[in-house]
């Protein structure tokens, strides 16, 4: 089946500080995986895309990796702003033929304090 | 600036009106537009593909009677939401893809919160 899994489920971190979340995924075949942050009320917003031969992206203070072989990617965020306070939805494409499916994961919800 | 318009981003209305939901793509013509439902903590879920020109594909266990979905431009696709109850309550959000899935970017709208009294 299908799946992304993100961890953890919200995280708390103080400004400035840095902070790392998780995606675990069982897509196959898989094309890309998609970073995006999602303020409350809000649509995504796309941080970074990353195909299979793609190991590190980075934009601006978001820094995503991923490692096909055990299917897992991060998103490292440098020195957290309040502004950084939203969810973090990891979406996979599974693609097959002429057909693409996005496996989105639940999210993880990070809350910057001052 | 922004890349997909959803409009309006917040409604209420009674049980049993319907209600419409407007999303256009300001920068490009996207021959395909996707509308997704996001409950409280959950993450998106794709309800239909919006294809100009067609019927829209629904995903399993959408009703298309009760979401209709209208294409018929290329920068415009409308969702309605029929004879709306309480449980219909959600966040509607559309995409637009330009070109491929497989390559590009998926913009989304801000998003639409809909409240059925």
């Amino acid at each position: 089946k299908n799946q992304v899994e993100q961890s953890p489920q919200s995280l708390i971190i103080l400004e400035g500080k840095n902070c790392t979340l998780q995606c675990n995924y069982t897509v196959s075949p898989f094309s890309n995986l998609r970073w995006y942050k999602q303020d409350t009320g809000r649509g995504p917003v796309s941080l970074t895309i990353m195909t299979f031969s793609e190991n590190t992206k980075s934009n601006g203070r978001y820094t995503a990796t991923l490692d096909a072989d055990t299917k897992q990617s991060s998103l490292h965020i440098t020195a957290s702003q309040l502004s950084d306070s939203a969810s973090y939805i990891c979406v996979v494409l599974n693609y097959g033929g002429s057909q693409g499916n996005l496996i989105f994961g639940k999210g993880t919800k990070l809350s910057v304090k001052p | 600036g922004a890349v997909v318009s959803q409009h309006p981003s917040w409604v209420i209305c009674k049980s049993g009106t319907s209600v419409k939901i407007e999303c256009r793509s300001l920068d490009f013509q996207a021959t395909t537009m996707f509308w997704y439902r996001q409950f409280p903590k959950q993450s998106l879920m794709l309800m239909a593909t919006s294809n100009e020109g067609s019927k829209a594909t629904y995903e399993q266990g959408v009703e298309k009677d009760k979401f209709l979905i209208n294409h018929a431009s290329l920068t415009l696709s409308t969702l309605t939401v029929t004879s709306a109850h309480p449980e219909d309550s959600s966040f509607y959000i559309c995409s637009v893809i330009d070109g491929g899935l497989a390559k590009n970017i998926q913009y989304f709208g801000a998003g639409t919160r809909l409240s059925v009294l």
